[in-house]
C-alpha cells in the first residue's frame, strides 16, 4: 500500500519567504509527528498531532514555525519569513495509534534558503 | 528520557553478521529500546524494539542485556543494503511515542 508522502521533496527558497511543507500520512494513521534534520545529524522532534489535535508542539524552533493537521489526515508545515539556519530537511512519520510503536516515515523534503 | 551511546561508525563484509552495540545506562524501568535505520537520502526505517526480552523479526534480533544498560542489533547476514545509518533509541511505551535521535552508527557493508 501506499507510504507516507511529502511535497516538494526539494524546495529553494529566498531568505525572508514564506514556505509550506505538505505532509500526506498513511490513510487511517491517528499519530502524525513532523522532524527536522539537520546535515548529518539525526532527526529531530518539532510537533505531534493525534487526529487534528496538536499535542505537542514543543520542538518548534521558533514561532516562525507552524503545523496544522485541520481534518485529521494531512498536515502542513509552514514557515514564515525563511532564515538560512532553517535549511534541513523536514521529515513526516505518521503511526496507527498514540501507543504504536513502529512510526512510518516520509522521504522527506529538503529545504534551502538562500 | 534516557540517552544513548553508539560508536559513530563501522564496517561489515557482505555476508557476515553486523553486530552493533548501544548503551543506555540510565534507562528506567518503563522505557523500551528501539532501532531505526536510515539509507541515504530516505526517512528512517523501524527495525526493531524491545523491553526486556530478546526479539527477533525478518530484519534484525535485538539482545538487550539482563541489566538493560545495553543492547546490541544483529543483521545475520549484511548485505549492500544494509549500509545505512542505524540509531538506538530509548523511549516511554506509554502515551505517544516521540523519538529522540541521537548522532548514530555508520554501517558501511563491503563486498
Amino acid at each position: 500500500g501506499a507510504g507516507v508522502s511529502q511535497s516538494p521533496r526539494y524546495k529553494v527558497a529566498k531568505r525572508g519567504q514564506d514556505v509550506a511543507l505538505r505532509c500526506d500520512p498513511i490513510s487511517g494513521h491517528v499519530s502524525l509527528f513532523w522532524y527536522q534534520q539537520a546535515l548529518g545529524q539525526g532527526p529531530e522532534f518539532l510537533t505531534y498531532f493525534q487526529n487534528e489535535a496538536q499535542l505537542d508542539k514543543s520542538g518548534l524552533p521558533s514561532d516562525r514555525f507552524f503545523a496544522e493537521r485541520p481534518e485529521g489526515s494531512v498536515s502542513t508545515l509552514k514557515i514564515q519569513r525563511t532564515q538560512q539556519e532553517d535549511s534541513a530537511v523536514y521529515l513526516c512519520a505518521s503511526s496507527f495509534r498514540q501507543s504504536s510503536y513502529e512510526q512510518y516515515f516520509g522521504p522527506g523534503t529538503r529545504l534551502t534558503v538562500t | 528520557d534516557a540517552k544513548t551511546t553508539q560508536p559513530t561508525s563501522m564496517d561489515c563484509a557482505e555476508g557476515r553478521a553486523a553486530n552493533l552495540p548501544c548503551n543506555h545506562s540510565t534507562i528506567s524501568g518503563n522505557e523500551y529500546v528501539y532501532w531505526y535505520r536510515q539509507i541515504h537520502s530516505q526517512g528512517p526505517q523501524y527495525i526493531i524494539h524491545g523491553l526486556k526480552n530478546n526479539e527477533t523479526n525478518e530484519m534484525a534480533s535485538l539482545i538487550i542485556t539482563e541489566d538493560r544498560k545495553s543492547s546490541t542489533l544483529i543483521l545475520p547476514h549484511a548485505t549492500l543494503r544494509d549500509t545505512a545509518v542505524y540509531y538506538c533509541i530509548v523511549g516511554s511505551s506509554g502515551g505517544y511515542n516521540k523519538l529522540i535521535f541521537g548522532a548514530g552508527t555508520r554501517l558501511a557493508v563491503h563486498p
